[in-house]
């Protein structure tokens, strides 16, 4: 199975702040990579596939980069709709797995 | 407008059985591939199954491998997910999704197992 390392598991932040995620892969995914916004009490959202696709209706200042076991998510600018949680998912191969999140909170 | 909409959850006690259901319209769900996922209250997010259209591979976690059972009626375009011998470690919400590469979510149901 492959193992998705996500770090770090929370951070604090300012609004206007840039703010970068990574997930690590055990192995080669290729870009097989998508990224997740989750709020509380709420269904996830897609943010990214594909490792760097922006999901339709997801604002410019989401971004994803990487490639085979290296990826990032990266926030340009801290929005106070932002504070949530995010997750990494591998969809290279079954088990589908996802990264351990990460909490994005109000500094 | 893709929607997913499940149904089926709530309280069970340890070693029971439950049924979970995924109404999914505004898309051709016959020719694609859907998803359980679960989130365990307070905890991140675990892939628990997935169905490829015409059912043809079926691919599950191992911790539920031999008690849960996805299945599909491409008709009713709907998904389903049967849940026997259900543990405490089993409670969660449960979230239907759509896509080898889960794009869209429902909102989830909840299912406690607990005596």
């Amino acid at each position: 199975d492959i193992q998705m390392t996500q770090s770090p598991s929370s951070l604090s932040a300012s609004v206007g702040d840039r703010v970068t995620i990574t997930c690590r892969a055990s192995q080669g995914i290729r870009n097989d990579l998508g990224w997740y916004q989750q709020k509380p009490g709420k269904a996830p959202q897609r943010l990214i596939y594909a490792a760097s696709t922006l999901h339709s209706g997801v604002p410019s200042r989401f971004s994803g980069s990487g490639s085979g076991t290296e990826f990032t998510l990266t926030i340009s600018s801290l929005q106070p709709e932002d504070f949530a949680t995010y997750y990494c998912l591998q969809h290279n191969s079954y088990p589908r797995t996802f990264g351990g999140g990460t909490k994005v909170d109000i500094k | 407008e893709v929607q997913l909409v499940e149904s089926g959850g709530g309280l069970v006690k340890p070693g029971g059985s439950l049924r979970l259901s995924c109404a999914a319209s505004g898309f051709t769900f016959s020719s694609s591939t859907m998803n359980w996922v679960r989130q365990a209250p307070g905890k991140g997010l675990e892939w628990v199954s997935s169905i490829r259209s015409s059912s043809s591979y079926i691919y599950y976690t191992d911790s539920v491998k031999g008690r849960f059972t996805i299945s599909r009626d491409d008709a009713k375009n709907s998904l389903y997910l049967q849940m026997n011998s259900l543990r405490a470690e089993d409670t969660a919400v449960y979230y239907c999704a759509r896509d080898g590469w889960i794009d869209y979510w429902g909102q989830g149901t909840l299912v406690t197992v607990s005596s």
